[in-house]
């Protein structure tokens, strides 16, 4: 079965701190896409990455970077000098690979981000 | 480019009613997901619609059903409305068939049951 587990429900940080977000994944396929949401207090999910399972090559974006590791099965997400606005729920999220094209994802249960100025 | 636009933002209903919820899917995609997020907990999948024809079905009863209309909108119907069912209803869209677009997600129908 696939399975996405985040095991920090909440963190808190301070403004200007680096803060690493965790996501361990559990899957069979061999081909699959990961993916972090973050979702503000007025609900929509906003789109951050997705990364499929052959490309282990971290990513960069601003202050935002992720590390695909495949032989741990994480998917981890590091905002670096963080900021007020960055406060929010983050989601990692695993694809069905028979449903890539379409809606099928699999949530984690989210971690609590809050930044304190 | 307009995005994923759902309504109403928020429904109160008493328990055994039944609700319909809406969603405009983003200019240019084809393909309706459904998700149920419980207060503190991830999106759980309930359905996909390709072609107005439900493709895919998570873990929840024929009382959550569908439709996706010609224009790719989409309907999400709850019969016999229980407790448990109060959560927040997300809609996200896609393109199918056309290589990976990602997921665009709309801001959610907050339901309270009571």
């Amino acid at each position: 079965a696939q399975k996405v587990t985040q095991a920090q429900t909440e963190i808190s940080v301070v403004e200007k701190e680096d803060v690493t977000l965790d996501c361990v994944y559990e899957t069979r396929d061999t081909t699959y896409y990961l993916f972090w949401y973050k979702q503000p207090p007025s609900g929509e999910l906003v789109f951050l990455i997705r990364r499929n399972s052959f490309d282990e090559q971290n990513e960069i974006s601003g202050r935002y970077s992720w590390n695909f590791q495949k032989s741990t099965s994480s998917f981890n997400f590091t905002i670096t000098a963080s900021q007020v606005v960055d406060s929010a729920v983050y989601f990692c999220a695993l694809s069905d690979p028979d449903s890539s094209n379409t809606g099928k994802l699999i949530f984690g249960q989210g971690t609590t981000l809050q930044v304190k100025p | 480019e307009t995005g994923v636009t759902q309504s109403p933002t928020h429904l109160i209903k008493t328990r055994g009613q039944q609700v319909t919820l809406r969603c405009s899917s983003q200019s240019g995609h084809n393909t309706v997901s459904w998700y149920q997020q419980a207060l503190g907990q991830g999106p759980q999948f309930i359905f996909q619609y390709y072609r107005e024809e439900e493709n895919g079905r998570g873990n929840f009863p024929p009382r959550f059903s569908g439709l996706q209309f010609p224009n790719y909108s989409s309907e999400l119907n709850v019969n016999a409305l229980e407790l448990d069912d109060s959560a927040l209803y997300l809609c996200a869209s896609t393109t199918a068939g056309q290589g990976f677009t990602g997921y665009t997600f709309g801001s959610g129908t907050r339901l309270t049951v009571v």
